[in-house]
């Protein structure tokens, strides 16, 4: 258990939909990262926040964005959903920047 | 633009049968190299973090190493609970807007047989 929670693990919609999906990191843990895996593409970095500032992009679509509350949790918001969507995407904290990133076990998403 | 490349895609040993896994990357410059084991409907696992060339690592059967150019993970003996697949990540001191986020490999499927 790598004390990263994500929730739901699985969430099925439709396209055009709008999501959310919800991370807590591991206790004491200020840097959250969240990451999509598709089979084709592998785990791509999306967005990282550290102690509730949004740090960095990476290939993150306009139509998602995420935000960390002051109690360190995350959300990732995702819209205008479309087959493509469908993925694994997971969320990872870190002590601080530069340390080892923890995994959580990741939210299955599902666009029909 | 920073790039990892594992080989091989897949590879199926004998219990007992030790073997390596390889990482090659590319980046602009080299934070931390981080090696991590998922199964199936998990998240990575973290195993390993190598900082600089000549630096090694050991967990119980797996050793990571580095050079400039690339990782092993040597596996020593395995068991089929090795079976995973096992992912190579780098984390680069230049990255852009100062992201921190890992550029990963696409990973070795290994299949440990008893």
């Amino acid at each position: 258990d790598s004390g990263v929670t994500q929730t739901p693990k699985h969430l099925i919609t439709a396209t055009g939909q709008r999501v959310t999906l919800r991370c807590s990191p591991r206790s004491g843990d200020l840097s959250v990262y969240w990451y999509q895996q598709s089979l084709d593409q592998g785990l791509q970095f999306l967005i990282q926040y550290y102690n509730g500032e949004e740090r960095a992009k990476g290939n993150i679509l306009e139509r998602f964005s995420a935000q960390q509350f002051p109690d360190l949790h995350s959300e990732l918001n995702l819209s205008s959903l479309e087959l493509g969507d469908s993925a694994l995407y997971f969320c990872a904290s870190s002590v601080d920047t530069n340390q080892p990133q923890h995994f959580g076990d990741g939210t299955r998403l599902s666009i029909l | 633009e920073d790039q990892v490349t594992q080989s091989p895609e897949a590879l199926r040993l004998q219990e007992g049968e030790s073997s390596s896994l390889n990482c090659s990357y590319t980046v602009s410059g080299l934070r931390g190299l981080f090696w991590y084991r998922q199964d199936p409907g998990k998240g990575p696992e973290f195993l390993f973090t190598l900082y600089s060339a000549g630096e090694e690592k050991e967990k119980e059967r797996l050793k990571a190493t580095l050079t400039k150019k690339e990782s092993f993970l040597h596996i020593t003996a395995p068991k089929p609970e090795d079976s995973a697949t096992y992912l190579c990540a780098v984390q680069d001191m230049y990255s852009g807007g100062g992201a921190d986020g890992l550029t990963f490999g696409k990973g070795t499927h290994l299949i440990i047989q008893p």
